[in-house]
């Protein structure tokens, strides 16, 4: 079956520092790629679709500036935080289309504590 | 506005008894239907997909769906504790991209 992995699972930072979250498919390709936000005890929260070559598109509310995408391979999407702030701690995941018609298979999440 | 509602619980069933998870969407064209899981601090990971009326079954995993109704659920047989978790229901509107859009998830609690 279609796996994502992500990567690292569980970051703890200072506030003002920057981190990158990396998601990859391993066994297919994946030309999107979609990021959520869960606070706790809360449901998903897509925050921005990531396209391979180009621009991701970000829901409305995200900060494009601070929550960066890359999306520079079929297999590879990244995300940076910038200038983590402690209400950026949160759980990141990412997730792809892979498996079946429109199966969305999730990595393992990224939890991120920002001091 | 919502578009896919869950009831957040918490569910609470006894060991061995059905439980039942619904969930309604808005009225938009819709196409896709799925039941993820998702035990805390994990992330999501997918039980059922459903795209037309009717049930589908696999194993202890019923899902239900009322296109007519705009109801989707999940029914559990023998319900176990280690079913206890997050239950995430999640739909794609063809008039969306095929965006998945995720209800706020109900709280299934299986007591021994």
């Amino acid at each position: 079956g279609a796996v994502v992995s992500q990567h690292p699972s569980r970051v703890i930072c200072k506030s003002g520092t920057s981190v990158k979250i990396e998601c990859r498919s391993l066994d297919f390709q994946a030309t999107t790629m979609f990021w959520y936000r869960q606070f706790p005890k809360k449901s998903l929260m897509l925050m921005a679709t990531s396209n391979e070559g180009s621009k991701a598109t970000y829901e409305q509310g995200v900060e494009k500036d601070k929550f960066l995408i890359n999306h520079a391979s079929l297999t590879l999407s990244t995300l940076t935080v910038t200038s983590a702030h402690p209400e950026d701690s949160s759980f990141y995941i990412c997730s792809a289309r892979g498996g079946g018609a429109n199966v969305l298979t999730f990595g393992a999440g990224s939890r991120l504590t920002v001091l | 506005q919502k578009e896919v509602e869950q009831n957040s619980g918490p569910l609470s069933v006894p060991e061995g008894a059905i439980a039942s998870l619904n969930c309604t969407y808005s009225d938009r064209v819709s196409q896709s239907f799925f039941w993820y899981r998702q035990y805390s601090g994990k992330s999501p990971e997918l039980i059922m997909s459903i795209y037309s009326n009717g049930d589908k079954e696999d194993g202890r995993f019923t899902a239900q769906l009322n296109k007519a109704s705009q109801y989707v659920s999940l029914l559990i047989r023998d319900s176990q504790p280690s079913d206890s978790a997050t239950y995430l229901c999640a739909v794609t509107f063809n008039n969306a991209g095929n965006m998945l859009t995720f209800g706020g998830g109900t709280r299934l609690m299986v007591k021994p």
